[in-house]
């Protein structure tokens, strides 16, 4: 069985500042994916980022990036540049190669400062 | 807007009653998901549809939930004698079945079910 684990219930940056979230799992699988997405008040989930665990390379979008670390089954999120559309709950999600459920974490909430 | 549509975003029922809830995944995705989310938590895997044939369902999908897949485009979640432990958002998502390439999963913006 999967499991992803966000210890940070909440999060906050001041506007243009660099913030990252933490996310660890927990998978027997060896093939695998593992996400970030966005939840904005009252809006609906999108995909943030996606890595796939046979890639060494830490993905990045934009403002966005991860970090990998497969040994240690940590993968953060870093926001760079934090903008105030960036306020939202973020959850971390993963996904076995043969599997189509997303397992979540139980997210974090990102506060921006002006 | 072509993107997942969730009929209706809300609802307010009193226990014991029956609900059910519609989603209109994105047109040519064949995939779709039910996920449902309590406050304050991650979504959490219902069942999800290749075409019409329902492939999967969780534990947590008790004899009184049910869901359909007619003809392989929209999808309805009933519930039927709801309990207030049954107050949550449910999700929608779909993807398009990619043949081995992993495919997005597309989320609707949830029908709030509230159980009095």
């Amino acid at each position: 069985a999967q499991t992803v684990t966000q210890s940070q219930p909440e999060m906050s940056v001041q506007e243009a500042e660099t913030v990252t979230l933490s996310c660890t799992y927990d998978t027997s699988e060896s093939d695998y994916y593992l996400f970030w997405y966005k939840q904005p008040p009252s809006r609906q989930m999108i995909l943030v980022i996606r890595q796939e665990a046979y890639k060494q390379q830490n993905a990045t979008e934009n403002r966005f990036s991860v970090n990998f670390q497969k040994a240690a089954k940590s993968f953060s999120l870093k926001i760079s540049d934090s903008q105030l559309g960036d306020a939202a709950m973020y959850f971390c999600a993963s996904l076995s190669g043969g599997a189509q459920k997303l397992v979540f974490g139980q997210g974090t909430r990102l506060t921006i400062n002006p | 807007d072509t993107g997942v549509s969730q009929d209706p975003r809300h609802k307010i029922t009193k226990r014991g009653q029956n609900v059910t809830f519609r989603c209109d995944p994105i047109s040519e995705h064949n995939r779709l998901y039910w996920y449902r989310q309590t406050l304050g938590q991650g979504p959490e895997f219902l069942t999800y549809f290749q075409n019409e044939a329902q492939l999967e369902k969780s534990r947590l999908l008790s004899d009184r939930f049910s869901a359909e897949r007619p003809k392989g485009s929209f999808s309805t979640l009933e519930i039927q004698r709801t309990e207030q432990g049954d107050s949550a958002m449910y999700l929608c998502a779909s993807s398009l079945d990619g043949r081995g390439r992993l495919d997005e999963q597309f989320f609707g913006p949830g029908t709030r079910l509230t159980v009095l």
